[in-house]
């Protein structure tokens, strides 16, 4: 398709395993970010990834998040060790600049038990 | 920090009644706002924005207007329909943050016949 594309759509994990959530973006867009979303909370900022440039990390919240992004297209969010407080809607969006209209993927359900 | 708070939902309407949902922000300097929606299924997406005071984003008979005197920036329609029913988001975005948005906690709208 032509839109976000997120996987898995659904994780469920026990505490302390890694997981990895997979972010295919529009093709062409140079931009693309990470949220979260958490039972009852706004959409969280995590990670922003824009062309070339070192990504903003600011938002991650712990060391045990990580992400990168292979080749200015795909990219993977891992959380290490995790916790029942990581259980949250991961959403990805990309844009064509760094200011454009986001698109965003459906988002990876994680349940961790 | 900035923030952005939301009517809390779920509202429910009757078909073709007027909508409002609040939208008020907390923000050091002048932002620019959006609301996204997200139908069920779907990602979120663009619904409209506006990028400074008095500005007024219209879509889909949708319409919101940046008031700076009382930092909201509230969502209205005129007549709802069923196929309305999303989940509403406001979020604003600061001059430099790139796509870096901050979102309220979003609001659902439940259009009943």
């Amino acid at each position: 398709g032509a839109g976000v594309s997120q996987s898995p759509s659904n994780k469920v994990t026990e505490k302390g395993k890694d997981v990895e959530l997979r972010c295919d973006p529009i093709s062409g867009h140079t931009a693309l970010y990470w949220y979260r979303q958490s039972l009852g909370q706004g959409l969280e900022f995590l990670i922003y990834f824009q062309g070339n440039s070192a990504p903003d990390k600011s938002g991650l919240p712990s060391d045990r998040f990580s992400a990168e992004r292979t080749g200015g297209s795909v990219s993977t969010l891992t959380i290490q060790r995790t916790q029942q407080e990581d259980s949250a809607v991961y959403l990805c969006a990309s844009s064509w600049t760094a200011t454009g209209e986001l698109f965003f993927g459906e988002g990876s359900r994680l349940t961790v038990l | 920090g900035n923030s952005v708070t939301q009517m809390e939902g779920p509202v429910t309407l009757s078909e073709e009644a007027f909508l409002t949902i609040n939208c008020t922000y907390t923000a050091t300097g002048y932002p620019s706002l959006f609301w996204y929606v997200q139908y069920p299924g779907e990602g979120l997406q663009l619904l409209l924005k506006a990028t400074k005071a008095d500005d007024k984003g219209s879509n889909k008979g949708f319409e919101a207007t940046y008031r700076k005197e009382t930092t909201s920036f509230h969502l209205e329609k005129g007549s709802v329909q069923v196929s309305d029913s999303a989940v509403y988001f406001c979020a604003l975005r600061m001059t430099g943050g790139g796509n870096k948005l901050t979102f309220g906690t979003g609001t659902q709208l439940k259009v009943e016949l």
